[in-house]
C-alpha cells in the first residue's frame, strides 16, 4: 500500500531563517506531488506541484521554492522566512498520468515564524 | 479563468439538523471531489463525482453533481458531532493542477 511521510511535524523558526520541509511517498512510482499551505481557519492554497523529477510548477510567487530530487521525494524550502509564511503545510500525492485522481495528504507540518 | 465558489464559509447547526455545502463553478468541470478535514488534521478523500447529474450516498452523506457539471453539493442528514470539520471540494479535473474550494467549516452543537 502507498504511504506518505512528511516532516517535521511542527517547527518554530525566527524571521529570516531558512526552511526545509521534506516529503516522501512509498509504494508507488512517478506520482504527482503537491505542496499546499493552509493559514489558520482558511482554505488550501496550492503552492507547487510536480509531475516528475525536476519538474516543478509554481502557483504563487513568493519566497518559497520546491524541488524534486528523486521520484518520490518533494522538498519545500525557503532561504529567508517571513512572518506571513506561518501556517499548516501539507504535502500530497496522486497517481501520475491520471489527472483528476484522488489526492492523498501527509499529516502536515505546522510552521510558526516568530 | 476558472472560478469556483464554495458556500457557506461557515455553518453552525444543532446536532440532528441537516447541513448542505455547495461548490459552484463558472465553467464546466470534468469531475469533482469532496474532502473532509477534521480540526487539526489533514484532508481526507470522501468521494468523486464524474457524470452529469450523478448522485452518490455514503450513509448520512449525499453528494450531487449538477446536470451542467458546474455545481455540486454535499448534504448531511441529521448531523452528529463527529461530522465537525471543514469540507472541501476539489476540481482539478483534466489537469494535474488540483485546486480546492475555500471550504465550509461545520460546527455541530450537541
Amino acid at each position: 500500500s502507498q504511504t506518505i511521510h512528511q516532516w517535521p511535524a511542527t517547527l518554530v523558526q525566527p524571521v529570516g531563517s531558512p526552511l526545509s520541509l521534506e516529503c516522501t511517498v512509498e509504494g508507488t512510482s512517478n506520482p504527482n506531488l503537491y505542496w499546499y499551505r493552509q493559514a489558520a481557519g482558511r482554505g488550501l492554497q496550492l503552492l507547487f506541484y510536480s509531475v516528475g523529477i525536476g519538474q516543478i510548477s509554481s502557483e504563487v510567487p513568493q519566497n518559497l521554492s520546491a524541488s524534486r530530487p528523486q521520484d518520490r521525494q518533494f522538498i519545500l524550502s525557503s532561504k529567508k522566512l517571513l512572518l506571513s509564511d506561518s501556517g499548516f503545510y501539507l504535502c500530497a500525492w496522486s497517481i501520475g498520468g491520471h489527472p483528476g485522481n484522488t489526492i492523498y495528504f501527509g499529516e502536515g507540518s505546522w510552521l510558526t515564524v516568530v | 479563468g476558472q472560478q469556483v465558489m464554495q458556500i457557506p464559509q461557515y455553518q453552525h447547526v444543532q446536532e440532528g439538523e441537516d447541513f448542505t455545502t455547495y461548490c459552484n463553478s463558472s465553467t464546466t468541470l470534468s469531475n469533482i471531489q469532496w474532502y473532509k478535514q477534521r480540526p487539526g488534521g489533514h484532508p481526507v478523500f470522501l468521494i468523486q463525482l464524474v457524470k452529469s447529474g450523478e448522485v452518490k450516498k455514503q450513509k448520512r452523506l449525499t453528494f450531487q453533481f449538477g446536470e451542467a457539471k458546474k455545481n455540486s453539493s454535499l448534504h448531511i442528514t441529521a448531523t452528529q458531532t463527529t461530522d465537525v470539520g471543514t469540507y472541501f471540494c476539489n476540481y482539478g479535473g483534466a489537469t494535474n493542477k488540483l485546486i480546492f474550494g475555500t471550504g465550509t467549516l461545520l460546527a455541530v452543537q450537541p
